[in-house]
């Protein structure tokens, strides 16, 4: 069974930078895309980037002057950082699994099948 | 970027009655929609895959169905541990996106 164990810094100030990273146990770490998404308070949920065990990223536009998403493959983590964060930054982050499967040459990208537990992060002076 | 609008955004239902979501897409995306089920303080859950496909261990009371830009969660015979929100996920092309959300409420 695959499990995702986040963890980071929950409280920050205006202009640092937001640091998460997740842990993958229990599965292939390889052969998927890793994502990152959030959720404001009472609001619904948004994409901000991805990454795969190649290194390969793709991020939300909205967001993609300030992440970066990087992976340890040594130990099957990878990590968020999100620069010069404002209160509307605050929201649960979750990091979440994009199940991914390849046939005849082509790359198919799926639902989000595995989630972490979240992590609340809150930006106030 | 492909926005997902789902309907109600909000339903106050009864035990055992139907449940109907929708989320219409602004452009075609075949089949590539998937339903999440998010009770308060938990993360995500997936429902149905590829807009109607089940997934093991979910009740078979959810069902999904569409393709192109009009799709639908059916919820049949509502019971009290379906209260949450339920949102829609399209992967057909990036930025990946969600639909807002319908918050489901027993009465």
């Amino acid at each position: 069974q695959v499990q995702l164990q986040q963890w980071g810094a929950g409280l920050l100030k205006p202009s640092e930078t937001l640091s998460l990273t997740c842990a993958v146990s229990g599965g292939s770490f390889s052969g998927h895309y890793w994502s990152w998404i959030r959720q404001a308070p009472g609001k619904g949920l948004e994409w901000i980037g991805e990454i795969n065990q190649s290194g390969s990223t793709n991020y939300n536009p909205s967001l993609k002057s300030r992440v970066t998403i990087s992976l340890d493959t040594s130990k099957n983590q990878f990590s968020l950082r999100l620069n010069s964060v404002t209160a509307a930054d605050t929201a649960i982050y979750y990091c979440a699994r994009g199940y991914t499967y390849y046939y005849d040459s082509e790359t198919y990208r799926c639902n989000f099948d595995y989630w972490g537990q979240g992590t609340l992060v809150t930006v106030s002076s | 970027e492909i926005v997902l609008t789902q309907s109600p955004e909000f339903q106050s239902v009864t035990p055992k009655e139907k449940v109907t979501i929708t989320c219409r897409a602004s452009q075609s995306i075949g089949s590539n929609l998937h339903w999440y089920q998010q009770k308060p303080d938990q993360s995500p859950k997936l429902l149905i895959k590829y807009a109607s496909q089940s997934i093991s261990g979910v009740p078979s009371r959810f069902s999904g169905s569409g393709s192109g830009t009009d799709f639908t969660l059916t919820i049949n015979s509502l019971e009290a541990e379906d209260a949450a929100a339920y949102y829609c996920h399209q992967s057909s092309s990036l930025p990946w996106t969600f639909g807002q959300g319908t918050k489901v409420e027993i009465k």
